[in-house]
């Protein structure tokens, strides 16, 4: 087994502040996400990456830098927190591409 | 264009009776096929998944699924549900190798005492 971390679990951030969010996972997964989700909605896809150094844009990544130094870590940054922006930002990763495992997320605040 | 509907947006079930919520998808290769289970203010998990095989495929805490390749559907199933069951379900299905899942919007099951 394994598990996915995900710090900070609660951020508050000012409008057009940049903000980073951070995830580990020990499972030795090759591939990682970024979802976004928005309250009682489902998930969109921001940034994947699918090894170490690799990056791949999602459907949502206008606004959003992505960073993969090591295996184990996939970071997110929000270049530019929008006012009322309200989101959980899950991340996620799988050893096939398909069968993910997710992490607990961090909420977002903006104000 | 590869899309999955989940129909319903909310189910209501009273403890003890059974359960169907429905997942379709559009795609013409053979799916990988997944359902995620996600309590409030917590990440998915994973209650099953169907590569190949028996079309019924059975997960964790009495859920099954069948997959109907004529119907492009892939519907989540239990006997009896409990009231531990209250949680938003989401399906996921794979294709074309890129790495990705294509999510339906999820459907909220609410149990009846």
């Amino acid at each position: 087994g394994g598990i996915i971390t995900q710090t900070p679990k609660f951020l508050i951030g000012q409008e057009g502040q940049k903000l980073t969010l951070k995830c580990q996972q020990n499972f030795n997964h090759d591939t990682m996400y970024w979802y976004r989700q928005d309250s009682g909605k489902g998930l969109r896809l921001i940034y994947y990456s699918i090894t170490e150094n690799d990056l791949q844009k999602g459907d949502l990544s206008e606004g959003y830098d992505a960073s993969r130094e090591k295996k184990s870590s996939f970071s997110l940054t929000v270049t530019s927190a929008q006012k009322n922006e309200m989101a959980v930002f899950l991340c996620a990763s799988s050893k096939t591409g398909y069968e993910q495992y997710f992490g607990p997320g961090t909420r977002l605040t903006v104000l | 264009a590869q899309s999955v509907t989940q129909p319903d947006a909310r189910v209501t079930v009273s403890e003890g009776a059974s359960l169907q919520l429905r997942c379709k998808y559009s795609y013409s290769g053979t799916p990988y096929l997944f359902w995620y289970v996600q309590y409030p203010r917590q990440g998915l998990q994973l209650l099953l998944k169907y590569y190949s095989g028996d079309p019924v495929v059975q997960g964790v805490n009495g859920f099954e699924a069948e997959f109907i390749k004529s119907n492009s559907s892939f519907h989540l199933r239990k006997a009896s549900v409990h009231w531990s069951d209250s949680a938003v379900y989401f399906c996921a299905v794979g294709m074309d190798s890129n790495y990705q899942l294509i999510w339906g919007s999820g459907t909220k099951l609410i149990i009846k005492p």
